[in-house]
């Protein structure tokens, strides 16, 4: 069975433009997660979506947003981008809200400059 | 601000030797704790988990808590190079499923 996918692999954008990456989770898992790593650092949680609906929500500006489709898969955009975006945007998916059965894709690269 | 502690490392080891890994965490309503192994240039993998005071163990793996002293670590025994890697604790805050990760040890285990 595919694990989970991410796209694109790589990014690179400038300041003030907006991106979107994408993740499709495994086949049915109905929860997806996004997190932010920066180089030197454990991730920092982003969004939880689960069935749809949003179940968790970090501490990140109002820059950044998500949703999720109704074939499970998801989005998460980023406006107004800053230099402090660059990161490694990973995207977790499980059966369900826990996180025992969590598993990561392997993650967008996305550079600011 | 709940937080999650690890020291960065890194953490040398020979081949063979028993690595202990260590975590320490801010919120006592903190019930789960995970860990993940990262290798360099991919995204992390849970390795295990553990609920409840005392160890639990996994193959070479044993983790271990002790929530009166609000800590929890990793212990790899018979090391081999292929361990080298930076290991993740991470904690949902209590009634959660938000987890907060700490920034990771780094161990490299050398022939």
């Amino acid at each position: 069975d595919a694990g989970v996918t991410q796209s694109p692999t790589h990014l690179i954008k400038t300041r003030g433009q907006h991106v979107t990456l994408r993740c499709s989770p495994i086949s049915g898992h109905k929860s997806v997660s996004w997190y932010q790593q920066v180089l030197g650092q454990g991730p920092q949680f982003i969004f939880q979506y689960y069935e749809k609906e949003e179940r968790g929500r970090g501490n990140f500006p109002d820059r950044f947003s998500a949703r999720q489709f109704p074939n499970y898969s998801s989005e998460l955009n980023v406006n107004a981008l800053l230099l402090g975006d660059s990161a490694l945007y990973l995207c977790a998916s499980s059966p369900r809200t826990g996180l025992s059965e969590q598993y990561f894709g392997p993650g967008t690269r996305l550079t600011v400059t | 601000q709940k937080e999650v502690e690890q020291n960065s490392g890194p953490l040398s080891v020979p081949e063979g030797a028993i690595a202990s890994l260590n975590c320490t965490y801010s919120d006592r309503g903190s019930q789960s704790f995970f860990w993940y192994r990262q290798y360099s240039g991919k995204s992390p993998e849970l390795i295990m988990f553990i609920y409840s005071n005392g160890d639990k163990e996994d193959g070479r793996f044993t983790a271990q808590l002790n929530k009166a002293s609000q800590y929890v670590s990793l212990l790899i025994r018979d090391s081999q190079p292929s361990d080298s890697a930076t290991y993740l604790c991470a904690a949902p805050s209590g009634g959660s499923y938000i987890p907060t990760f700490g920034r990771g040890t780094s161990l490299i285990v050398h022939p």
